[in-house]
């Protein structure tokens, strides 16, 4: 069966530092999401993608969030200086149509230190 | 602004005691409602979307329906296997999934 992939599973990173968080969509499916989950907290939007643009972002995606379909197959989510408050689980999801459920990846630890 | 409100917040059975869980929900135009199951330290696994009210789904041993503000997920005779935290969430006139703090089921042998 068709699923998200996303790598790595856990990333430590410095505060200050860049990190690139990367997905791989089920292959049919045309829209593209990051979510994030902060420990204990709810899951939270971040950013929703299609046809190589963003579509939707929330007030969390500030200018230090950007992503990118960089090929045919790999979506990623760039922090370009993490916080300690970025230390979460995000989540890559996707769907076949806006109103399609969203299948979401097993998700990357972020770590801030 | 939406909102979406999960009850209860942890809930315990014995295996084979059924029981619902709640999603009560405002949002301005209600495109889809979504149930997710999620275990620890994983990502949701998706169970149903609904999107009118009055539609119901069922999957082996869950049935999710929905009204116009609320939404259940019937458990019939859980199994410990059945233990999870059980995600709700609301698409209204956008693409994102706005999400409830989820209940966290226990089902004991």
């Amino acid at each position: 069966e068709p699923e998200v992939t996303q790598t790595p599973s856990h990333q430590v990173t410095q505060m200050g530092q860049e990190v690139i968080l990367r997905c791989v969509p089920i292959s049919n499916h045309l829209y593209f999401y990051w979510y994030r989950q902060i420990l204990g907290q709810k899951v939270e939007f971040l950013v929703s993608f299609y046809n190589n643009e963003i579509s939707e972002k929330s007030e969390i995606f500030d200018d230090q969030f950007s992503v990118e379909r960089p090929d045919g197959s790999n979506f990623t989510l760039k922090i370009r200086s993490t916080k300690l408050e970025d230390s979460a689980m995000y989540f890559c999801a996707s769907s076949l149509g806006v109103l399609n459920e969203q299948f979401f990846g097993p998700g990357t630890r972020l770590t801030v230190l | 602004e939406d909102q979406v409100t999960q009850s209860p917040e942890a809930l315990r059975l014995q295996e084979g005691e059924s029981s619902s869980l709640n999603c009560s929900y405002t949002v301005s135009g209600l495109r889809g409602l979504f149930w997710y199951r999620q275990d620890p330290g994983k990502g949701p696994e998706f169970l149903f979307t609904l999107y009118s009210a009055g539609e119901e789904k069922e999957k082996e041993r869950l049935k999710a329906t929905l009204t116009k503000k609320e939404s259940f997920l019937h458990i019939t005779a859980p199994k410990p296997e059945d233990s999870a935290t059980y995600l709700c969430a609301v698409q209204a006139s956008g693409y994102a999934l706005n999400f409830g703090k989820g209940t966290s089921l226990l089902v004991t042998p």
